[in-house]
């Protein structure tokens, strides 16, 4: 079946440090990739996706490329402030039907 | 923000009490979901809903049941409440083909 591996955390970085989330997966077919993003006290926000290979998704910063060769969707930004502070979810959706699958979640601290 | 309503939000209940959640939707969005968020696991999808009275089950469904008897209206009910139904459950909705949109939480503690 569909999975998400997600790099383990907690992730602590200075503000203006570069930042990586490794995220693979394991899909039969071609799925569509997500980030989520969870602030603490709410519910997931959509932060990027990309639905084919080689698509880059972006937004606030945040850039990921799906790799197929590599079954690869890593989270990168290039300068990480004290408000992204959060919880990252990579997630994929299956060729077909419209359920999610998560990875466990990285929790990522931004100290200033 | 999606309009995306949980209630209640907090909930204490004693284990073999009967609970429902309730996530009510102003969108109109064909799919409905249930998640239970656990440390270690991510989200799980318990049980979603593609059309009124149209549901199926998910990863995790033992122990819920869920209705959907309106298009804006998605309940999920633990028969009988475990401790280990203790987490934090959260609703989404989506399109057809389009990106989940998530509630806010509601946090279930089963002492």
């Amino acid at each position: 079946g569909n999975s998400v591996t997600q790099m383990e955390g907690p992730v602590t970085l200075s503000e203006e440090a570069f930042l990586t989330i490794n995220c693979t997966y394991t899909a039969t077919g071609y799925p569509s990739l997500f980030w989520y993003v969870q602030y603490p006290g709410e519910g997931l926000q959509l932060l990027l996706k990309a639905t084919k290979a080689d698509d880059k998704g972006s937004n606030k910063g945040f850039e990921a490329t799906y790799r197929k060769e590599t079954t690869s969707f890593h989270l990168e930004k290039g300068s990480v402030q004290v408000s992204d502070s959060a919880v990252y979810f990579c997630a994929l959706r299956g060729r077909y039907g419209n359920k999610l699958v998560f990875g466990a979640g990285t929790i990522l601290r931004v100290k200033s | 923000d999606a309009g995306i309503t949980q209630s209640p939000r907090h909930k204490v209940t004693e284990t073999g009490t009967p609970v429902t959640l309730r996530c009510h939707q102003t969108e109109n969005h064909r799919y409905m979901y249930w998640y239970r968020q656990d440390p270690g696991h991510g989200l799980r999808l318990i049980h979603y809903s593609y059309g009124v009275k149209d549901t199926d089950k998910g990863e995790v469904s033992d122990g819920y049941s869920v209705s959907r008897s309106k298009t804006e209206d998605f309940l999920l009910t633990l028969e009988s409440a475990t401790s280990s139904q203790t987490s934090v459950y959260f609703c989404a909705i989506s399109a057809l083909d389009n990106e989940q949109y998530f509630g806010p939480g509601t946090r279930l503690t089963v002492t």
